[in-house]
């Protein structure tokens, strides 16, 4: 079984919509990241948790908003979704100073 | 604050020839480097990670990277190419610096063609 996992891998929705993307993990990781990726662009950070308690904004916070449920799991939320969040979304979680793990993968689509 | 620049978004190379990505870093601080790599429809896969140890790193499939500190560069190279070895990479650099924790920074990608 895959370490990070993410629901759904493939969704489209309209305009104006709200959205959950979720994740979850059996690494036992404390910390927890959403990206997305945009062609050209590589991965930029929306928003990372460094445990239950604690969540912070990333690069591109705007629109978004999460929640962190447990320690193996970490939401994404998009109250109301826009054509320019149409993008590839990774989850990703680490152990303090090491490397990150990624999850497979949300596309998104919003037309 | 760190970015890093990967000088070409696509690279086109013979099955069997080396295969060099090249990557430039800036950072405040004494960083920590990486290549991910991601195939089509996949998640990213770490190919091999500097951290300040050897500066010469070895990582997976027949990748390296050297970390040359005077000219803030961590290219990666493989002797021989192989067609699997299509796919995007993406050179990464976390400056570690408790509170910024291990936030990375990405750099555009670089795409990798292999013909036959």
């Amino acid at each position: 079984d895959a370490d990070v996992t993410q629901t759904p891998r493939n969704r489209i929705t309209k305009t104006g919509k709200r959205i959950m993307l979720e994740c979850s993990q059996t690494k036992g990781h404390d910390r927890m990241y959403w990206y997305r990726q945009d062609p050209g662009l590589g991965l930029q950070l929306i928003y990372y948790s460094f445990d239950v308690k604690d969540i912070n904004k990333g690069e591109i916070s705007d629109g978004y908003s999460v929640s962190r449920q447990a320690q193996a799991k970490f939401s994404l939320s998009l109250e109301s979704a826009i054509p320019n969040q149409t993008a590839l979304y990774f989850c990703a979680t680490s152990d303090p100073g090491s490397q990150q793990y990624f999850g497979p993968g949300t596309r998104l689509t919003v037309t | 604050a760190q970015s890093v620049t990967q000088l070409d978004s696509h690279v086109s190379v013979s099955e069997g020839t080396p295969v060099l990505l090249r990557c430039n870093y800036s950072s405040s601080y004494s960083p920590s480097l990486f290549w991910y790599v991601q195939h089509p429809n996949k998640g990213l896969q770490l190919l091999l990670k500097y951290t300040s140890a050897a500066t010469l790193v070895k990582g997976i499939n027949g990748f390296e990277a050297e970390f040359k500190k005077s000219e803030t560069s961590f290219h990666l190279t493989k002797p021989s190419a192989h067609m699997s070895d299509a796919a995007e990479y993406f050179c990464v650099v976390s400056d570690g610096v408790t509170g910024g924790g291990n936030k990375l920074t990405f750099g555009t990608g670089t795409q990798l063609k292999v013909e036959l």
